[in-house]
C-alpha cells in the first residue's frame, strides 16, 4: 500500500498566522491519465471528513481561498495564509491514485 | 442538495451479524462511487471498499477483504456494509462518501458516521 507520512503530526498556530502542513508519498502519484489524485481534508471534533483539496491544488466548493495545496510526484503541501478559530481539527491528505486508497495519519491543528 | 443519511447506532456481540446501510439524496445514485472508510477510537481514517453501482463493480482493501461485504440497492438509492461475524476490533465509526473516479472530481460527500460498538 502507499503510505503517506505527514509532518508535523501537531500544529499550534496563533490566529491570523499562516499554517503548512506537508504529506510525503511513498510512490510518486502521477496518474496514468495524467492527473495526480492527492486530496485533503479536514475533520473537525465529532464530525465526519469534509475534503477541503482535491488533485493536488483544485479547492472544493464554499472552501476559502485561505486554503491552498501543491505539490507534485511524493511531496505535497496544504498552506493556510491566515489561521482562524474555525481551522482547529485534524487535517488529512489522502490518495486515490492507487488501490487501496490511502489517507496519512492526520495533522491536528489548534489555536495557541 | 446532496445528503448521505446513515443508519443509526449498533451495539453488538463478538461473532454476530450486522447489516449498516448509506441513503443517498438529492443527485443520481448510479453516478457516482460509493465507499466505506473506518475509524477506530482515537485513531485516523482508513478505507474498506467501494462500489459502483451502476455496474456493482466492487473493490475491496485487502486488510478487510472477506471480512466485510459491500453491496447496494439502487431501487432505494442504498448501500450497505455488512458483517457476517463481528469482532472486538470492529468498534469503530463507519463513514461512507459518495465520489467520483479516484475521488478526483469536484463531487465529493460524506454521511454522517455509524458508530459501532462490539463487546461482550
Amino acid at each position: 500500500d502507499v503510505v503517506l507520512t505527514q509532518s508535523p503530526l501537531s500544529l499550534p498556530v496563533t490566529p491570523g498566522q499562516p499554517a503548512s502542513i506537508s504529506c510525503r508519498s511513498s510512490q510518486s502519484l502521477g496518474h496514468s491519465d495524467g492527473n495526480t489524485y492527492l486530496n485533503w481534508f479536514l475533520q473537525r471534533p465529532g464530525q465526519p471528513p469534509r475534503r477541503l483539496i482535491y488533485k493536488v491544488s483544485l479547492r472544493d466548493s464554499g472552501v476559502p481561498d485561505r486554503f491552498s495545496g501543491s505539490g507534485s510526484g511524493t511531496y505535497f503541501t496544504l498552506k493556510i495564509s491566515r489561521v482562524e478559530a474555525a481551522d482547529v481539527g485534524v487535517y488529512y491528505c489522502m490518495q486515490g491514485t492507487f488501490w487501496p486508497r490511502t489517507f496519512g495519519q492526520g495533522t491536528k491543528l489548534e489555536i495557541k | 442538495e446532496v445528503h448521505l443519511v446513515q443508519s443509526g447506532t449498533e451495539v453488538k456481540k463478538p461473532g454476530e451479524s450486522l447489516k449498516i446501510s448509506c441513503r443517498g439524496i438529492g443527485y443520481t445514485f448510479t453516478d457516482f462511487w460509493i465507499g466505506w472508510v473506518r475509524q477506530m477510537p482515537g485513531k485516523g481514517l482508513e478505507w474498506l471498499g467501494i462500489i459502483y453501482p451502476d455496474d456493482f463493480d466492487t473493490r475491496y482493501n485487502p486488510s478487510f477483504q472477506g471480512h466485510v461485504t459491500i453491496s447496494v440497492d439502487n431501487s432505494i438509492n442504498t448501500a450497505y456494509l455488512q458483517w457476517s461475524s463481528l469482532l472486538a476490533s470492529d468498534t469503530a465509526v463507519y463513514y461512507c462518501t459518495s465520489h467520483g473516479n479516484y475521488g478526483g472530481s469536484d463531487f465529493d460527500n460524506w454521511g454522517q458516521g455509524t458508530l459501532v460498538s462490539v463487546s461482550s
